[in-house]
């Protein structure tokens, strides 16, 4: 069956600009979450979308923003982008949502200049 | 709440066995562990739940102390395909609601 998906893959943005990535999750997965990746933090918990609504909330500024559509595809965006905000987001979809076995797409690494 | 991976680092040969840790300061409902390739995204290897279920990767094995917070990752007879970054997430939930916690990585060398 097909994996998660991830669009684009890569991406360079300037500072000041925003962006948004999709996230397709394995068919009849419910729950989508996405992570931050960078080599100082390692990986960090962004938010989790279940069934169209935010169930849980990492500790990052409001810029960057989520949602879920009923097919159970995710976005993220991040606005007023930051060279700070350089890094692999990756999101990772499951039937259930924690407990449950999670899948990672191959993730977009967001470059900002 | 960031699980404490040990080693940082595992240099091996092929051939050789190798065990990685992963503990928490909290009581866990359940262990999950991925590996990571440089450039590509984490790979699922292996979830464990409280209570003794477990599902994964048919040559992975692994355990869970719910007493002592731990999980080990178990890699025997090495192969070259195993070298990356192993990383445990963990959760502290019983239902579906909660969100994993990373640890920081385990980077595995696996040499001819």
């Amino acid at each position: 069956k097909a994996g998660v998906t991830q669009t684009p893959r890569y991406l360079i943005k300037t500072r000041g600009q925003q962006v948004t990535l999709s996230c397709s999750p394995i068919s009849g997965h419910r729950s989508v979450s996405w992570y931050q990746q960078t080599p100082g933090q390692g990986l960090q918990f962004l938010f989790e979308y279940f069934s169209e609504t935010q169930r849980n909330k990492g500790n990052f500024p409001g810029r960057f923003s989520g949602r879920q559509f009923s097919n159970s595809r995710s976005e993220m965006n991040v606005s007023t982008l930051e060279l700070g905000d350089s890094a692999l987001y990756l999101c990772a979809s499951s039937r259930q949502g924690v407990n449950t076995e999670a899948f990672f797409g191959q993730g977009t690494r967001l470059t900002v200049v | 709440q960031q699980p404490v991976q040990s080693p940082q680092a595992v240099i091996l040969r092929e051939g050789e066995d190798a065990v990685i840790n992963c503990s928490s300061s909290k009581a866990l409902y359940s262990v999950h562990w991925y590996r990571q390739k440089h450039g590509e995204a984490p790979v699922f290897l292996m979830i464990l739940l409280k209570g003794g279920e477990q599902k994964g990767h048919e040559k992975i094995s692994a355990s869970f102390n719910e007493k002592k917070q731990q999980s080990s990752l178990y890699l025997t007879a090495s192969q070259l395909s195993y070298s990356g970054t192993y990383f445990c997430g963990t959760s502290d939930r019983g239902s579906t609601l909660g969100r994993l916690y990373f640890g920081r990585g385990t980077q595995l060398t696996v040499w001819p």
